[in-house]
């Protein structure tokens, strides 16, 4: 099956240093991949969807100059965390949709990585 | 707006027991509806889908069926094993088709225990 990595898994970072995750889709090449965040025991949370080649778009609420969101080829998005502090100590989670199967079959299939804990100290 | 709800966990079950997490969703129109899983260390998978009222999806002995009387898509499994302890995700793609969005619910950690 499709598989999307993400890297790191964990991160410690000091308040006021900038953290990349990336997500990468192994397998499959992938025009479109999301960003979600997740705080204990709630919901994930949508933050952007990320296109190949164009700017993100981010869902209401989430800075853009915060969280930088770059999708520079078909296999890689990486999500840069500007200036972190405290309140960004969170779950985030990436995932890809298969560019072929978004164009023949039902398009709303995602795969995800295994996401990244960011902690701020 | 678009909103899931789904049981909180921990649901702490015996081998071979019978399965039940509940969901229910709001929205407008007829939402598409998933269930995700997310075993230890690993991303999310798609477990099942239902993209219309009266579907049933199921996998790996997993089933639930899109009631759109009573906006549930709740998940059952006759017999669990100890491999099904992950976390489970039920969630909703709004009606339009063309949006990319997925709204999830809380998650549901599911422990078997043997």
């Amino acid at each position: 099956g499709a598989v999307v990595s993400q890297h790191p898994s964990r991160v410690i970072c000091k308040s006021g240093t900038s953290v990349k995750i990336e997500c990468r889709s192994l397998d499959f090449q992938a025009t479109t991949m999301f960003w979600y965040r997740q705080f204990p025991k709630q919901s994930l949370m949508l933050m952007a969807t990320s296109n190949e080649g164009s700017k993100a778009t981010y869902e209401q609420g989430v800075e853009k100059d915060k969280f930088l969101i770059n999708h520079a080829s078909l296999t890689l998005s990486t999500l840069t965390v500007t200036s972190a502090h405290p309140e960004d100590s969170s779950f985030y989670i990436c995932s890809a949709r298969d560019r072929k199967l978004a164009e023949r079959v039902f398009k709303n299939i995602q795969y995800f990585g295994a996401g990244t804990r960011l902690s701020v100290l | 707006g678009n909103s899931v709800t789904q049981m909180e966990g921990p649901v702490t079950l015996s081998e071979e027991a019978f399965l039940t997490i509940n969901c229910t969703y709001t929205a407008t129109g007829y939402p598409s509806l998933f269930w995700y899983v997310q075993y230890p260390g690993e991303g999310l998978q798609l477990l099942l889908k239902a993209t219309k009222a009266d579907d049933k999806g199921s996998n790996k002995g997993f089933e639930a069926t899109y009631r759109k009387e009573t906006t549930s898509f709740h998940l059952e499994k006759g017999s669990v094993q100890v491999s099904d302890s992950a976390v489970y995700f039920c969630a909703l793609t709004p009606y339009g088709g063309a949006t990319n969005k997925l709204i999830f619910g809380t998650g549901t950690l599911l422990a078997v225990q043997p």
